[in-house]
């Protein structure tokens, strides 16, 4: 099994809202990862959990915040977005080892700002 | 630092024709590359990848790419068409360090005509 979650799919939120993106994953992976995607695009990197803590931030804005509650959850919360920040984001995951070095990735959901 | 370039923002075959798609790197330490398709409105799914061993790499959907490191390439051919093969492709290189992280490719539109 091969699978990433993500919840939910679909988001509308206003610029004044707080919402949040969750994803799951019972692989054992220990690497997590969000991913944002504009349309036409490849996806592009903006947080990378290890072992649970935040290892790598792509100078992404303070309206996104990252949570990593235990090794399966990863959360994204958004506050205080603008229209230009609607996207699909994208989880991912991993194994830290060389040998089982693949990231999977879920379908994504679709964020759109109002 | 590492990089992907993939030629060619659109390639468009018939149906039951060769198929080819181009991704070179450039990587400072031995690349571990993938490819990953993207069907419409939907997340990432691996089509193959290459860490090491065997140059040429088989993966689903009648998909292999052949890891040349005299030409920095990674091309990915599939030798017949079909309609359901009509998807966004992105070639991805990783060093799997500390970071983990995957750089991705610009992306090839892949057009399948009847």
């Amino acid at each position: 099994d091969t699978e990433v979650t993500q919840t939910p799919k679909h988001l509308v939120m206003g610029m004044t809202n707080k919402k949040s993106l969750k994803c799951e994953q019972h692989m054992g992976h220990r690497a997590m990862y969000w991913y944002k995607q504009k349309a036409k695009k490849p996806p592009e990197l903006m947080f990378v959990y290890s072992y649970e803590k935040l290892s790598i931030n792509e100078s992404v804005p303070s309206r996104f915040s990252p949570e990593c509650p235990n090794s399966s959850l990863l959360n994204l919360h958004l506050h205080a977005l603008q229209p230009e920040d609607s996207a699909l984001y994208l989880c991912a995951s991993a194994f830290r080892d060389r040998e089982r070095n693949t990231i999977y990735f879920g379908e994504g959901s679709w964020l759109t700002v109002v | 630092a590492q990089s992907v370039t993939q030629l060619g923002s659109h390639v468009s075959v018939s149906e039951g024709a060769l198929v080819l798609l181009r991704c070179n790197y450039s990587s400072s330490v031995p690349p571990y590359l993938f490819w990953y398709v993207q069907y419409p409105n939907q997340g990432l799914q691996l089509l193959l990848k290459y860490t090491t061993g065997a140059t040429l790499v088989k993966g689903i959907n009648g998909f292999e790419a052949e890891f040349k490191k005299s030409e920095t390439s990674f091309h990915l051919t599939k030798p017949s068409a079909h309609m359901s093969d009509a998807a966004e492709y992105f070639c991805a290189v990783s060093r799997m360090d500390s970071s983990y992280k995957l750089i991705f490719g610009s992306g090839t539109r892949l057009l399948v005509r009847p």
